[in-house]
């Protein structure tokens, strides 16, 4: 049982280059989210689902899409990366939403140069 | 996490208990949670406590909430090196959807 998988935990970008993180899930739970974690920022919402089809914005979602096909999987995409953009990347997942507990991935450390 | 607040550091030494203090904002948060992150790792619940309650225990862990002041409060008993980590106070979103988190406080436990 993987729980929750990010893909890949380390990438340096070029500005400018787009790249697609990956989050799949197999605890069959509705809700999917991502974050961003700099150092004395905490970790800030970007975008979140509900369940397959059904996406919205968090608290910095400017530079980022997401897509939920699938319940399994719930891709980040940055279409062009900037410097601003350099960060640990975590996607969470919970059985419905705030009121249940998280599942956090091990993160993607994202580096644009 | 704007408007959860969280000390940023906290170093005790091992065997004396760790107070790690929140403040959050949104009272109508039904539930408030503590996560721990280790070192190159994401975050795992760690307890929560239920926004009708005052106090919850749970082995060397002791949750404070005190709603008037929306302060909550981790008690480590007996902290051990191992509890050595970054710990996030985190309250349901507007949206009930996720969560909003407080900064974090590194807690360093020296032998």
């Amino acid at each position: 049982n993987a729980g929750v998988t990010q893909t890949p935990k380390f990438q340096v970008l070029k500005t400018g280059q787009s790249m697609t993180l990956q989050c799949a899930q197999d605890m069959n739970h509705e809700y999917m989210s991502w974050y961003r974690q700099d150092p004395g920022m905490g970790l800030r919402l970007i975008h979140y689902s509900v369940g397959a089809g059904i996406t919205d914005q968090g608290e910095v979602p400017n530079g980022y899409n997401v897509s939920r096909s699938t319940t399994e999987d719930f891709p980040l995409r940055l279409l062009s990366a900037a410097p601003s953009q350099t960060s640990v990347y975590f996607c969470a997942v919970s059985r419905t939403g705030g009121n249940t507990e998280a599942f956090f991935g091990q993160g993607t450390r994202l580096t644009v140069v | 996490g704007e408007d959860v607040e969280q000390s940023l550091f906290l170093s005790v030494r091992e065997g004396d208990s760790s107070v790690i203090n929140c403040t959050y904002t949104d009272s109508s948060s039904t539930y408030l949670y503590w996560y721990k992150q280790e070192p190159g790792a994401g975050l795992q619940l760690l307890t929560y406590i239920f926004s009708n309650m005052d106090m919850k225990q749970d082995q060397r862990l002791t949750v404070l909430l005190n709603k008037k002041d929306k302060h909550l409060s981790l008690r480590i008993a007996d902290t051990q090196t191992g509890d050595s980590a970054i710990y996030f106070c985190a309250e349901v979103s507007n949206s009930g959807y996720a969560l909003n988190f407080g900064k974090g406080t590194s807690l360093l436990v020296t032998p």
